[in-house]
């Protein structure tokens, strides 16, 4: 079964506009994080914000906030304020704790295709 | 600040040729891992190492090999490589507290005929 999924292949988004990129997970590990990557046309991966299963509060990094929804399991990326420079491929992916070491474990979801029109 | 180096970034091989991607990180982080980027399948992890000397497999890691002797590198070796392991290889590392996020090499593309 996925343990990450990202069902929106492709997203548009005007400029200016907030987007909602949507992202759901499964794991019976109460202790687990949630991480936001961006991968622009260039390649890189780019680590854009985290969320630990007991965090109280919805993590936020300047115009990206997370959208943690515990009970629907579901971990949605938020940006504000689109700018045609967040065009780019936006993963999903989840470390879990359980089962001894989990750094450098992560799972990823399928990606999605963030396009901002001018 | 070099970060997460890998070479080389790209590389053409033929069936059954054998080739190493190397990997180094200078920011002294214990865990690396490997990842392998395929279209619809987000990125797969193929082995992962918690220190010098100990390595792991991941949900991948038929065809490919690998050794952790320094801190500092994790090569990932293809002893045979077929077609199905074209692909992008992304080399990472990470503390081991915290989030555990992970730096990223800038990725290798490796295309096998």
């Amino acid at each position: 079964a996925q343990k990450i999924t990202q069902t929106q292949p492709g997203m548009f988004v005007q400029e200016k506009e907030a987007v909602t990129l949507d992202c759901t997970y499964d794991t019976s590990d109460p202790s687990y994080g949630l991480f936001w990557y961006k991968q622009p046309s260039s390649g890189e991966m780019i680590f854009l914000i985290y969320q630990g299963s007991y965090d109280q509060q919805n993590a936020t990094e300047g115009r990206y906030s997370l959208n943690f929804q515990k009970a629907r399991k579901s971990a949605n990326l938020v940006i504000s304020a689109s700018q045609l420079g967040d065009s780019a491929m936006y993963f999903c992916a989840m470390r879990e704790v359980a089962g001894g070491t989990s750094y450098g474990k992560l799972t990823f979801g399928q990606g999605t295709i963030l396009t901002v029109h001018p | 600040n070099a970060g997460v180096t890998q070479t080389p970034k790209f590389q053409v091989l033929k069936t059954g040729q054998s080739m190493t991607l190397q990997c180094a990180q200078d920011m002294n982080h214990e865990y690396m891992s490997w990842y392998r980027q395929d279209p619809g399948m987000g990125l797969r992890l193929i082995h992962y190492s918690v220190g010098a000397g100990i390595t792991d497999q991941g949900e991948v890691p038929n065809g490919y090999n690998v050794s952790r002797s320094t801190t500092e590198d994790f090569p990932l070796r293809l002893l045979s490589a077929a077609p199905s392991q074209t692909s992008v290889y992304f080399c990472a590392s990470s503390y081991g507290k915290g989030s555990g996020e992970l730096f990223f090499g800038e990725g290798s593309r490796l295309t096998v005929l």
